[in-house]
């Protein structure tokens, strides 16, 4: 079946610094995948829409050049969080868009924590 | 803002059935039910979709009625490791449309 991998599943980093979340499609070809947050006890939020070649569209409230979003290639995007802050700290999800013949599926990633200390 | 209507939380016996309702009374003549689950610390897991037949998968059956207004996801013989939240959501399934977007969900707790 379609898998989705995220990297790093755990991070820690400094208030201040930057992290880069990895988001790849294992064995189909995504032109759109999506960044979640999710705040412990919540559902999830949509952050933005990642499109493989364009720019990325943000939800309303989401920064975008605190929450970069790269994707270069049809199975890798990026989120990457500048200036991290302690409440920046949250479970980041992505998910892929696998088309298919009779419409599409979306599958997501296993999460990334991030701690910001 | 999510379309659909579901209990916070459910408890259900071991080997029983768990029937988890959602309601989805505006829902559109073109948009697709979906399920997913989210276990504690995963991303979300794909159960099943339809659009107004019941379907079944290895995994549950999901039981849509007449007029589309609401749902069931059953799973038949529930185990621990099916404690988790589920979600069920209303979208367009075509190859344009964009977002998943997540209501609050059931907490279905599965108990021995």
């Amino acid at each position: 079946g379609a898998v989705v991998s995220q990297h790093p599943s755990r991070v820690i980093c400094k208030s201040g610094t930057s992290v880069k979340i990895e988001c790849r499609s294992l064995d189909f070809q995504a032109t759109t995948m999506f960044w979640y947050r999710q705040f412990p006890k919540q559902s999830l939020m949509l952050m933005a829409t990642s499109n493989e070649g364009s720019k990325a569209t943000y939800e309303q409230g989401v920064e975008k050049d605190k929450f970069l979003i790269n994707h270069a290639s049809l199975t890798l995007s990026t989120l990457t969080v500048t200036s991290a802050h302690p409440e920046d700290s949250s479970f980041y999800i992505c998910s892929a868009r696998r088309q298919g013949e009779y419409g599409n599926t979306i599958y997501f990633g296993e999460g990334s924590w991030l701690t910001v200390v | 803002d999510a379309k659909t209507t579901q209990p916070p939380s459910m408890d259900c016996a071991e080997g029983r059935a768990a029937n988890l309702p959602c309601n989805h009374s505006t829902i559109s003549g073109n948009e697709y039910v979906y399920w997913y689950r989210q276990i504690h610390s995963q991303g979300p897991q794909y159960i099943i979709h339809g659009l107004k037949n019941n379907e079944t998968n290895e995994m549950a059956s999901l039981i849509i009625t007449e007029d589309r207004k609401s749902s069931t996801l059953i799973l038949p013989h529930a185990t621990l490791r099916d404690t988790a939240v589920y979600y069920c959501i209303v979208r367009v399934a075509e190859y344009n449309n964009n977002d998943m977007r997540f209501g609050a969900g059931t907490r279905l707790t599965v108990k021995p």
